[in-house]
């Protein structure tokens, strides 16, 4: 069975601390690996998809690195607005489109 | 990116009534689209997907009798939760496909809130 996990559950940084958060997956083939970003009562909002093994995608503070086994989002120096649950998904290889879900990251970043 | 709208927000209805809900692509033509749903402090759960011009395809464990799906045109799916109780009180997203950059994305609607009372 595809299975998507992530840790932490939650994380608390303060501003500028800098920190990773982990998803690791177990599939019969990687399609892709995707991460979004969730705010409370909202849908999720892209940020990146990654294909292969040492492929990384930068946007602003967030970086994604995926490995055969896992995937990583560095977050570099954050701010409170990067506060919001981190989803990650993947999208497995034999013709469906559909994506599995972890449970997500809660990222909660003081001031 | 995408933009994939959703309405309504919320709604609220009394049991045994249905309840549809609209997802559209906004600048773009989806030839799939997908239905999720989330309780609280949970994944999304994905409950079928959808295919213009043709029946959808739903998850085992959904009900296809409950949970009617219809993708009537290549920006426009609908869900119809008929004869709702208080048990399918949840988060519903939609998301739908764009070809972007050599493959494809999946872009999230904002999500309804569905309460039944």
């Amino acid at each position: 069975e595809d299975q998507v996990t992530q840790s932490p559950e939650a994380l608390r940084l303060q501003e500028g601390e800098s920190s990773s958060l982990n998803c690791s997956y177990t599939v019969s083939g990687l399609r892709g690996l995707f991460w979004y970003r969730q705010d409370p009562g909202k849908g999720p909002e892209f940020l990146f998809t990654l294909y292969s093994a040492g492929e990384e995608k930068e946007k602003e503070r967030l970086k994604a690195t995926l490995t055969k086994k896992e995937s990583f989002l560095h977050i570099t120096a954050p701010k409170p607005e990067d506060s919001a649950t981190y989803l990650c998904a993947v999208q497995v290889q034999g013709g469906s489109e559909k994506l599995v879900f972890g449970k997500g990251t809660k990222l909660t970043v003081n001031p | 990116g995408a933009v994939v709208s959703q309405h309504p927000s919320r709604v609220i209805c009394k049991s045994g009534t249905s309840v549809k809900i609209e997802c559209r692509s906004l600048d773009f033509q989806a030839t799939t689209m997908f239905w999720y749903r989330q309780f609280p402090k949970k994944s999304l759960m994905l409950m079928a997907t959808s295919n213009e011009g043709s029946k959808a395809t739903y998850e085992q464990g959904v009900e296809k009798d409950k949970f009617l799906i219809n993708h009537a045109s290549l920006t426009l799916s609908t869900l119809t939760v008929t004869s709702a109780h208080p048990e399918d009180s949840s988060f519903y997203i939609c998301s739908a496909r764009d070809y972007v950059g050599g493959g494809y994305e999946q872009y999230f609607g904002p999500g309804t809130r569905l309460t039944v009372t």
